[in-house]
């Protein structure tokens, strides 16, 4: 059984400050790995994707992948109100198929 | 504009009652996926399709039920069967070709009365 976990929060982050969002997985044949913002309500929208270790950067948010410890980051940079939603991580394996974590509830504190 | 459509958006049910929730898409993808929110968890397959006329069941399959009798549609009924039906659902698609980057609707959210 495929597992993905993260902490679920609330991370609360002052505005202006670097959010750090971390998600960790169980199957090492993993190859992609996903985040995905979802306001309350609201279907998931995908915000960063990953599939080689190291940092990838998109504007403010950089994803960071480790596969030798199985574990994947997202950073959020200059946080604004705006971001304040759920994180989901999610990581995909060779048939396609997705598995989500529980997500992350972070709050941006004006 | 392209994209996946859900129908309808909410939804209230009596228990014993088969309800049926539409998914169209006009991405021209192939796979196409339901999955089950309940408040404060992530995500869970319910049943996927990968072309058309087949399908697989996901990790709750029990007391749902699929069709994908063209590439476009992909509804989902909740019948009877399933014991607690009352959640958030949502369809995705992904494009061949493509490692797992999915792309949903707005969801159906279905109340059982």
């Amino acid at each position: 059984q495929k597992e993905v976990e993260q902490n679920s929060g609330p991370l609360s982050v002052p505005e202006g400050a670097i959010a750090s969002l971390n998600c960790t997985y169980s199957d090492r044949g993993s190859q992609s790995f996903f985040w995905y913002r979802q306001y309350s309500g609201k279907s998931p929208e995908l915000i960063m994707f990953i599939y080689s270790n190291g940092d990838k950067e998109d504007g403010r948010f950089t994803a960071q992948l480790n596969k030798a410890s199985q574990y994947v980051s997202l950073l959020i940079r200059d946080s604004q109100p705006s971001d304040s939603a759920t994180y989901l991580c999610a990581v995909g394996g060779g048939y396609q198929k997705v598995t989500f974590g529980t997500g992350t509830k972070l709050q941006v504190i004006p | 504009d392209g994209g996946i459509t859900q129908s309808p958006k909410y939804l209230f049910r009596k228990e014993g009652q088969n309800v049926t929730l539409s998914c169209e898409q006009n991405l021209n993808h192939d796979a196409m996926y339901w999955y089950r929110q309940d408040p404060g968890q992530g995500l869970r397959l319910i049943y996927y399709s990968q072309i058309v006329n087949d399908f697989q069941k996901g990790d709750i399959a029990e007391g749902y039920s699929v069709s994908r009798e063209k590439k476009e549609s992909f509804p989902l009924t909740v019948t009877s069967a399933q014991k607690n039906p009352t959640a958030f659902y949502l369809c995705a698609s992904l494009a061949s070709g493509s490692t797992g980057e999915l792309f949903f609707g707005e969801g159906s959210r279905l109340t059982v009365l």
